[in-house]
């Protein structure tokens, strides 16, 4: 079974710059999620799916960064003018729905913005 | 609410010698409990779940971890360390009623290290 998709695995920006992170979800997982890790902090929740409409954006800090997933698909991440700060993994998961099932993790891109 | 304590940022261990990774968890829940480890510049993976069927969870690596609802506690476990067992930690309560969303909340990590 193919595991979570994610592209670019690496991206250097300036700041100010835009970048985008694309990921594809195992075949049948309806929920799909984006996760920002800190180097040395746990992942830490952007967003959540469930198929193409959003569950949880509270921790998105919308004034730079928006996901979509149009058909309840792949995903795209974008940040949009990038800070310093961006500079993290940022993980894509995703699993059946229901509490307690397991959530699979891509091997997530990671983003320097110098 | 939910919430993940991992009461060691770092744990160094010999080889051969046994590991004890621990985690307190607060949940409004009957909580799924899981421990994910990450090697350096790698995703996660799973190691092991509870989802309310045997208390002690046997995973992958030798692993095994005991839930205990009275001291809302999930340790992780191990008899004897391998040097390809350093890496970092996590662990991680899904949030949510039965039947409701599945959300993860992750513990801050610990990071083991295994010295020859």
């Amino acid at each position: 079974e193919a595991g979570v998709a994610q592209s670019p695995r690496y991206k250097i920006i300036e700041k100010r710059q835009s970048v985008a992170f694309w990921c594809n979800p195992i075949s049948g997982h309806a929920t799909l999620y984006w996760y920002q890790q800190i180097l040395g902090q746990g992942p830490k929740l952007l967003i959540q799916f469930q198929n193409n409409g959003v569950v949880d954006d509270s921790q998105l800090p919308k004034d730079r960064f928006s996901a979509e997933r149009l058909k309840g698909v792949d995903s795209t991440l974008k940040i949009q003018p990038a800070k310093l700060e961006d500079s993290a993994v940022y993980l894509c998961a995703s699993s059946f729905p229901q509490a307690g099932n397991t959530i699979y993790f891509g091997e997530g891109s990671w983003l320097t913005v110098v | 609410a939910q919430s993940v304590t991992q009461l060691d940022s770092h744990v160094s261990v010999s080889e051969g010698t046994p590991v004890l990774l621990r985690c307190n968890y607060s949940s409004s829940y009957s909580p799924s409990l899981f421990w994910y480890v990450q090697h350096p510049n790698k995703g996660l993976q799973l190691l092991l779940k509870y989802t309310s069927a045997a208390t002690l969870v046997k995973g992958i690596n030798g692993f095994e971890a005991e839930f205990k609802k009275s001291e809302t506690s999930f340790h992780l476990t191990k008899p004897s360390a391998h040097m390809s067992d350093a890496a970092e930690y996590f662990c991680v309560v899904s949030v949510g009623p039965s039947g409701g969303y599945n959300k993860l909340i992750f513990g801050a990590g610990t990071r083991l290290a295994v010295h020859p």
